[in-house]
């Protein structure tokens, strides 16, 4: 079975920083491109960032530019979004999903629960 | 940047078909798919490919996609398909639509 579970969120002051991490299961986490995506409280869908399958390719949604970095670790079959310079807009459930899409292209047939990261002072 | 534009809000009876569209420039040429999504609860996919239904998705989930429109049409509606549904894409990145509110009154 398919799993992913997403840890790593929490309360953190504007400006802080936040290390999200996804444990995959259950598949090849190496074949897959990997994404986060993000819903603000009553918002809808937002494509933060995905990474290709040996980590060569990392893309990101322009308002994370510079401020989150996405990583793999094979090995230990998870992914993860070091997120700095936290903004109060980044407030928001954070999802880790499976790209069923070879190409980075999107199409998630997988998604974790998600974690919420709440930017406040 | 790339957009898609959704209707805020459909509304069905029970037995009636949904039909949810999402529009962008050249759509048509890109694969589209649909998310559902219930309070509370992750997305799932219910569409991919334009046309494609995920194993355990029902029959009655249909999508098309032509022209600068996708569409995602719910035959025979229930009461349980009553949730918020995405259109997404890519250009150049991964684009969602801002969602659908199906209500089934």
């Amino acid at each position: 079975e398919v799993q992913l579970v997403e840890s790593g969120g929490g309360l953190v002051q504007p400006g802080g920083s936040l290390r999200l991490s996804c444990a995959a299961s259950g598949f090849t986490f190496s074949n897959y491109w990997m994404s986060w995506v993000r819903q603000a409280p009553g918002k809808g869908l937002e494509w933060v960032a995905n990474i290709k399958q040996d980590g060569s390719e990392k893309y990101y949604v322009d308002s994370v530019k510079g401020r989150f970095t996405i990583s793999r670790d094979n090995a230990k079959n998870s992914l993860y979004l070091q997120m700095n310079s936290l903004r109060a807009e980044d407030t928001a459930v954070y999802y880790c999903g499976r790209e069923f899409d070879s190409r980075g292209y999107g199409e998630f047939d997988y998604w974790g629960q998600g974690t919420l990261v709440t930017v406040s002072s | 940047s790339y957009e898609l534009t959704q209707p805020p809000s459909v509304s069905v009876s029970p037995g009636q078909t949904a039909n949810i569209t999402c529009s962008g420039d050249k759509l048509g040429d890109k694969y589209a798919c649909w998310y559902q999504q219930k309070p509370g609860q992750s997305p799932v996919l219910v569409i991919y490919q334009d046309i494609k239904r995920p194993s355990g998705i029902p029959e009655r989930f249909s999508g098309s996609n032509s022209g600068n429109t996708a569409t995602l049409t719910i035959s025979g509606t229930q009461a349980l398909d009553e949730a918020d549904y995405y259109c997404q894409a890519w250009d150049s990145s991964v684009v969602f639509g801002g969602g659908t509110k199906l209500t089934v009154l």
